[in-house]
């Protein structure tokens, strides 16, 4: 599965946007950008996937490149309860390989 | 939104023991279920992955006669560690998806503690 690479770690304040960023350079055609999140002690949640259109959902909205090799993951008002590791996956088949994420941290 | 649920949810054993968990879609069939083990501070590991009727496929690395994997119906999956060490005590999650979702419903998580 292609590799994607997320910062470690990122910090928000509360009510405000943000912007997890997610590279993917060696991205195929037939790639889907996946997004999940996972909240302390709980397994992983769907957030949103794209394959070359911005997206939108209740959740987040997705950013992604023209040239597909790097993605974003908008928040648009981050609650406390957003807090928590988010995972950019690329997929291809029918398996998700999860990277080390980007744990977001929101500040009160 | 799909609902996957794990029991137990943490459950505490003897080395050299086996303890099985159980993984069901509560309001949807599953036709693939999935198998993760996650050790703390870490990302999840794909274990295998399990189609309703057949045999697990194993990822690299993953004793098939360790972890057994049984996947008897749309709704059931269980996973049993063989013969626990400490070294097993981990996070397991599961999930599940159908052949027309674009989405892995995860369940809770369990967590398993080898003494």
């Amino acid at each position: 599965d292609a590799k994607t690479t997320q910062p470690n770690s990122m910090e928000s304040n509360e009510e405000e946007p943000v912007h997890l960023p997610c590279n993917h350079s060696t991205i195929s055609g037939t790639d889907y950008i996946h997004w999940y999140r996972q909240l302390p002690s709980q397994g992983p949640e769907y957030v949103i996937h794209g394959l070359t259109s911005n997206v939108n959902n209740r959740m987040a909205s997705l950013a992604i490149a023209e040239d597909r090799k790097s993605s974003t993951l908008i928040l648009h008002r981050a609650t406390l309860r957003d807090a928590a590791v988010y995972y950019c996956i690329l997929r291809s088949n029918y398996k998700l390989t999860f990277g080390k994420g980007t744990l977001l941290t929101v500040n009160p | 939104g799909a609902v996957v649920s794990q029991h137990p949810s943490r459950v505490i054993c003897k080395s050299g023991t086996s303890v099985k968990i159980e993984c069901r879609s509560l309001d949807f069939q599953a036709t693939t279920m999935f198998w993760y083990r996650q050790f703390p501070k870490k990302s999840l590991m794909l274990m295998a992955t399990s189609n309703e009727g057949s045999k697990a496929t194993y990822e690299q690395g993953v004793e098939k006669d360790k972890f057994l994997i049984n996947h008897a119906s749309l709704t059931l999956s269980t996973l049993t560690v063989t013969s626990a060490h400490p070294e097993d005590s981990s996070f397991y999650i599961c999930s599940a998806t159908t052949s027309n979702s674009y989405e892995q419903y995860f369940g809770p998580g369990t967590r398993l503690t080898v003494t």
